[in-house]
């Protein structure tokens, strides 16, 4: 079983690039969200959807798009890639009874 | 709004020595608690939860979390630490079914023989 896949697992961009982080799973789960992981920060949400054409704000969402299309796929866009957006990307997700967190391996993202 | 507070950024324990990991949330209503385990360079691993019932929960690899809603924490405890121990720590709180699940900062633990 591949789980929560996410592509790629480095990147760096320069600044005003854009790109988009791809996260998919496997598991038929109707939920999915993004995290961002900074030093001493913790986890943060950026994005999350309870299903497929339905998506939310978490608590950093400034600066990333996201899409579901499918309940497969969960991609997260950054439209004018700055400094601040360099971390750690993690996509997450759980099933209707949300009693587990399914995290993929993550993305590290170098914004120069 | 639901929060989470993990007031030790980094923890030292010797090798068999008991752990106690302090985790204290901020939500409404009954929470659904988490400890999740992060080793260098890999995703998060669920540790163990709390939904309902009683509140002391088992996890896995040896560890155990207490639930206390008149002090709002839900403490990591393991009684004898191994080396394999060391990683990082996140409790997080959230609300069930289709939840948002937000973490705390967490705690570094590092192991010495």
């Amino acid at each position: 079983n591949a789980g929560v896949t996410q592509t790629p697992k480095f990147q760096v961009l320069k600044t005003g690039q854009s790109m988009t982080l791809q996260c998919a799973q496997d598991m038929n789960h109707e939920y999915m969200s993004w995290y961002r992981q900074d030093p001493g920060m913790g986890l943060r949400l950026i994005h999350y959807s309870v299903g497929a054409g339905i998506t939310d704000q978490g608590e950093v969402p400034n600066g990333y798009n996201v899409s579901r299309s499918t309940t497969e796929d969960f991609p997260l866009r950054l439209l004018s890639a700055a400094p601040s957006q360099t971390s750690v990307y993690f996509c997450a997700s759980s099933d209707r009874g949300g009693e587990k967190l399914f995290f993929g391996s993550g993305t590290q993202l170098s914004v120069l | 709004a639901q929060s989470v507070t993990q007031p030790d950024i980094h923890i030292t324990v010797s090798e068999g020595a008991s752990l106690e990991l302090r985790c204290n949330y901020s939500y409404g209503a009954t929470p659904y608690l988490f400890w999740y385990v992060q080793s260098p360079g890999q995703g998060l691993q669920l540790l163990l939860k709390y939904f309902s019932g009683d509140t002391l929960v088992q996890g896995i690899k040896g560890f155990e979390a207490e639930f206390k809603r008149s002090q709002s924490s839900f403490n990591l405890r393991k009684p004898s630490v191994h080396w394999s121990d060391a990683a990082e720590y996140f409790c997080a709180v959230g609300s069930g079914g289709y939840q948002k699940v937000t973490f705390g900062t967490g705690t570094k633990l590092q192991v010495i023989p």
